[in-house]
Formats: structure tokens, C-alpha cells, sequence
């Protein structure tokens, strides 16, 4: 399958810095790209998509202007989590999708610890 | 909107076969996904079934009813390293979205 990968994979901050996690997808062009949010023990949540060259869509309850995301180029979306609080504090996992399948590739994901 | 059920738990022994069961209701439904996802980690692609019918593959296996808005997995021969949580996701057509269920936590005993 397909290569999706995260940066960086852990990162401990402190309250109020802001963080900034890449997607890439490594052997193929991704037309679209997710963030997801993961707090244990629950089922991941989609946060935000990521069309290559265009604004991105939230989800509902999701605050854009706190978690900005940029996709730059076909193989590339980030996330920045702006002024980071401990309740931000999650498993942050993007995913990738070419234009021809269903199938969405999950990169290995970034634990974000906000101190 | 988006509802998809999963069991929270379910336990069996190494060697035998669990059954996770998912029931959705998706507007603009099409496809079902499987993903496993160990602690800690991402969830991997096990399964993807858009058509109606049983997709085999190795000791997992997956089903989907579209009529009834019904999937399962079933994992055979089960194996220690089984032990996980096993995610159903039912993806829209027009934006590609994907909807989880809250997972199912398998745990295999000796």
C-alpha cells in the first residue's frame, strides 16, 4: 500500500507555544488529506479536510483559526496547532488519499503533550 | 448524518473465531472499511467492501449487507498479537469522508 508519513512523531510543548505537524504522502499525489484527533480509549475524530491548492474544510465544533492547516502541494498538508493548551493534548493522525480510491493511508500519527 | 455501531468489548481464546459486528446509516454510503489499531498507534487497512458479499483475505474475512446497513469481520485462528481494537468506517461518496464507529476492543486469551 501506500507510504504516509507524519513529523514529528511525538512532541511535549508548553502551554501556549504553537506546534506544527507534516503529513506527506511519499509515493504518490495526494488530492486530499484528513486530520484526525484521537483522546484514549476513543475512535478518531475528524477534525479538518485538506484539499491540495484550496481552504480547508472543519468539522463542526472544530475552531479554524486554532488549528491552521496548509496544503501546499500534492504531497504535503500540515497542521498548527496555534497557542497549544493542555486539553489539546491528543493523538493527532492525518491520512491521504489519491484521487482514484476510496481508500484512505494513515500516517504513524504525532502524540502532542501540552504542558 | 453519520451512525455507526460497533460493540465496545469482546474477549475469545487463541485459536478461535470472533465475530465484530457494525450496523451504519450513512447518507451517500459507499464503502465499509476495516482497520486494526494496536495502542498507541495508527489504525492499518485490513478490508474495504462496497459490494454486497464476503471479501476474504487470510484469517480475516469482512461482509457487508448494503440493504441492511450491516458489516462484519471475522477473524480466524485468532492469535495473541490479534489483541486490538478493530475499527469499522463506513466512507461518503461525495467527499470521501470517513466515519468511525468507536471501535471494538478485542482481547485474545491463552
Amino acid at each position: 500500500g501506500a507510504v504516509v508519513s507524519q513529523h514529528p512523531s511525538w512532541v511535549i510543548c508548553k502551554s501556549g507555544t504553537s506546534v506544527k505537524i507534516e503529513c506527506r504522502s511519499l509515493d504518490f499525489q495526494a488530492t486530499t488529506m484528513f486530520w484526525y484527533r484521537q483522546f484514549p480509549k476513543q475512535s478518531l475524530m475528524l477534525m479538518a479536510t485538506s484539499n491540495e491548492g484550496s481552504k480547508a474544510t472543519y468539522e463542526q465544533g472544530v475552531e479554524k483559526d486554532k488549528f491552521l492547516i496548509n496544503h501546499a502541494s500534492l504531497t504535503l498538508s500540515t497542521l498548527t496547532v496555534t497557542s497549544a493548551h493542555p486539553e489539546d493534548s491528543s493523538f493527532y493522525i492525518c491520512s491521504a488519499r489519491s484521487g482514484r480510491l476510496n481508500e484512505q493511508f494513515f500516517g504513524p500519527g504525532t502524540r502532542l503533550t501540552v504542558l | 448524518g453519520q451512525n455507526i455501531d460497533q460493540p465496545t468489548e469482546m474477549t475469545a481464546t487463541e485459536g478461535a473465531i470472533v465475530q465484530i459486528n457494525c450496523t451504519y446509516q450513512t447518507s451517500g454510503f459507499n464503502g465499509l472499511f476495516w482497520y486494526q489499531q494496536h495502542a498507541g498507534e495508527a489504525p492499518t487497512f485490513l478490508s474495504y467492501n462496497v459490494l454486497d458479499g464476503l471479501e476474504e483475505k487470510g484469517r480475516f474475512s469482512s461482509f457487508l449487507s448494503r440493504s441492511k446497513g450491516y458489516s462484519y469481520l471475522l477473524l480466524k485462528e485468532l492469535q495473541m498479537k490479534d489483541s486490538a481494537s478493530y475499527l469499522c468506517a463506513a466512507v461518503r461518496s461525495n467527499d470521501y469522508k470517513l466515519s468511525f464507529g468507536a471501535g471494538t476492543t478485542v482481547t485474545v486469551r491463552a
